[in-house]
């Protein structure tokens, strides 16, 4: 059963345009959600994080916007660059974890075309 | 200040042996977690350690341990591979008791045949 999941495998977008990253959650104990970006070889980096008790999250070119009533949170890349290029990954965590504990999407693959 | 260092980048094992993996947090960190990548599952929770204790466990057969030293180093094992553990091993490092931003390593791609 996958709590956390991101539809689109992969999105193209061309350079200076919006990127939007959607991904969508099944459990409504989730309180705190994150973006992570990851090259391959490397490990995930993280971008961005929201909490519940809030809908917008802004910092520098990306936002995380959270809908907690859809269970839907997007994060928004303005303007795109061709060094944007990468798996972005979602994942949530709950209150109820003692301690760490993420639970991931699947990912998806962007890619920026200059 | 030094990011999440893991050890080895690179292995193949044959099945049934075992394996270990290490992993040194950033400095200051106190919590470890592990995740397994795989290109069918994703990125799926092993279990995290604080202060030399495992406070949370995924889904993963008792094939799958692991510990934490007094150094916030960590280790974990799988016993008798199977073709399935390949798969790259990421750790992660948080700074505080609970904190979700954690900070990965560049982790071990492990290869069984």
């Amino acid at each position: 059963d996958q709590q956390v999941k991101q539809n689109s495998p992969s999105l193209s977008v061309q350079e200076g345009r919006i990127s939007i990253l959607n991904c969508d959650y099944t459990n409504s104990m989730f309180d705190y959600f994150l973006w992570y970006k990851k090259y391959p070889a490397e490990g995930p980096t993280f971008l961005i994080s929201i909490s519940s008790i809030k809908d917008k999250n802004e910092d520098g070119r990306f936002t995380v916007f959270l809908n907690k009533s859809a269970k839907h949170l997007s994060l928004h890349i303005v303007p795109s660059q061709p060094g944007d290029s990468a798996v972005y990954f979602c994942a949530a965590s709950s209150p109820g974890n003692a301690g760490n504990m993420l639970t991931f999407g699947g990912g998806t693959r962007l890619m920026v075309k200059p | 200040k030094a990011g999440v260092t893991q050890t080895p980048r690179y292995l193949i094992k044959t099945r049934g042996q075992q394996v270990t993996l290490s992993c040194s947090p950033i400095s200051g960190h106190r919590s470890v977690s592990w995740y397994q990548q795989t290109p069918g599952q994703g990125l799926q929770f092993l279990f995290e350690y604080f202060s030399e204790t495992q406070r949370n466990k995924g889904n993963f057969p008792g094939r799958f341990s692991g510990r934490q030293f007094s150094n916030s180093r960590s280790e974990m094992n799988v016993s008798t591979l199977e073709l399935g553990d390949s798969a790259l091993y990421l750790c992660a490092s948080s700074r505080r008791d609970s904190s979700y931003e954690q900070y990965f390593g560049p982790g071990t791609r492990l290869t069984v045949t």
